[in-house]
C-alpha cells in the first residue's frame, strides 16, 4: 500500500518569512496529492491540491510543487502570517477504486509574531 | 457547497455503552463516505471506507464488528461504537466525496467521544 512520509514534524518561522513541509511517497502510481490545514479540535481543511499531469500549482501565498520522478511534493508558504499557525498535512491518493487518501504524520507549523 | 456535517460534536459514555455518529453530506451526494480516527498529536487513520448501499470496507485491524457501518442513502452514514471502551476514546472524523468528483474529500467537523 502507499507510504507517505512527512517532515519536518514541527516548524517556527518568523511572521512574513516563508515555510517548506515536504512529503515522499511509495506508489508510483498515485496521482493526487491535497494539502489540508488543521486547527486545534477542527476539521482538516483542504488549502490546495496537486495532480500528477501538474508540476507546480500556486494560490496566493500557498504553492505545492510535485517531483513525480522522485516521488515527492513540497508545500510552500510565503508571506506567513500567525493565522497560518495550524497543522498541515500532505496526502496521496491510493491508486484503487477506492481512492483512498494516506495521510502523512503532520507538521505543526507556529508562525511567531 | 461540499459540506460536511457530523453529530454529535462530542459524547462521553459509560464504558460498554454503545455510542453513534453520525456523518452528513449536506449539499451533495456521496456515494463514498470514510471514517477516520485521529488521536491527540497524531494523523488521521483511516479506519474504514463506507459505500452507499453495500458493506463498509474496513482497513487491518479494524474490527468491523465492533466499529459498526451503515451507509443507507447518499448523504447519510453511521458509524456505531460497540461496548465502548476507554481506549476507543478519541477524535472521530468522517469524509465525503461529491459523486462527480473522484478525488477530493471534504470533511465534516468531528465527533469527540470519551469513554469513561
Amino acid at each position: 500500500g502507499e507510504n507517505v512520509e512527512q517532515h519536518p514534524s514541527t516548524l517556527s518561522v518568523q511572521e512574513g518569512d516563508s515555510a517548506v513541509i515536504k512529503c515522499t511517497y511509495s506508489d508510483s502510481a498515485s496521482n493526487y496529492f491535497p494539502w489540508y490545514k488543521q486547527e486545534l479540535g477542527k476539521r482538516p481543511q483542504l488549502i490546495i491540491d496537486i495532480r500528477s499531469n501538474v508540476g507546480e500549482k500556486k494560490d496566493q501565498r500557498i504553492a505545492v510543487t510535485l517531483n513525480k520522478t522522485a516521488k515527492h511534493f513540497s508545500l510552500h508558504i510565503t508571506e506567513t502570517q500567525p493565522e497560518d499557525s495550524a497543522v498541515y498535512f500532505c496526502a496521496a491518493h491510493l491508486s484503487g477504486s477506492a481512492r483512498q487518501l494516506t495521510f502523512g504524520s503532520g507538521t505543526q507549523l507556529t508562525v511567531l509574531p | 457547497g461540499a459540506v460536511v456535517s457530523q453529530h454529535p460534536s462530542w459524547v462521553i459514555c459509560k464504558s460498554g455503552t454503545s455510542v453513534k455518529i453520525e456523518c452528513r453530506s449536506l449539499d451533495f451526494q456521496a456515494t463514498t463516505m470514510f471514517w477516520y480516527r485521529q488521536f491527540p498529536k497524531q494523523s488521521l487513520m483511516l479506519m474504514a471506507t463506507s459505500n452507499e448501499g453495500s458493506k463498509a470496507t474496513y482497513e487491518q485491524g479494524v474490527e468491523k464488528d465492533k466499529f459498526l457501518i451503515n451507509h443507507a442513502s447518499l448523504t447519510l452514514s453511521t458509524l456505531t461504537v460497540t461496548s465502548a471502551h476507554p481506549e476507543d476514546s478519541s477524535f472521530y472524523i468522517c469524509s465525503a466525496r461529491i459523486t462527480s468528483d473522484q478525488e477530493t474529500q471534504y470533511f465534516g467537523p468531528g465527533t469527540r467521544l470519551l469513554v469513561l
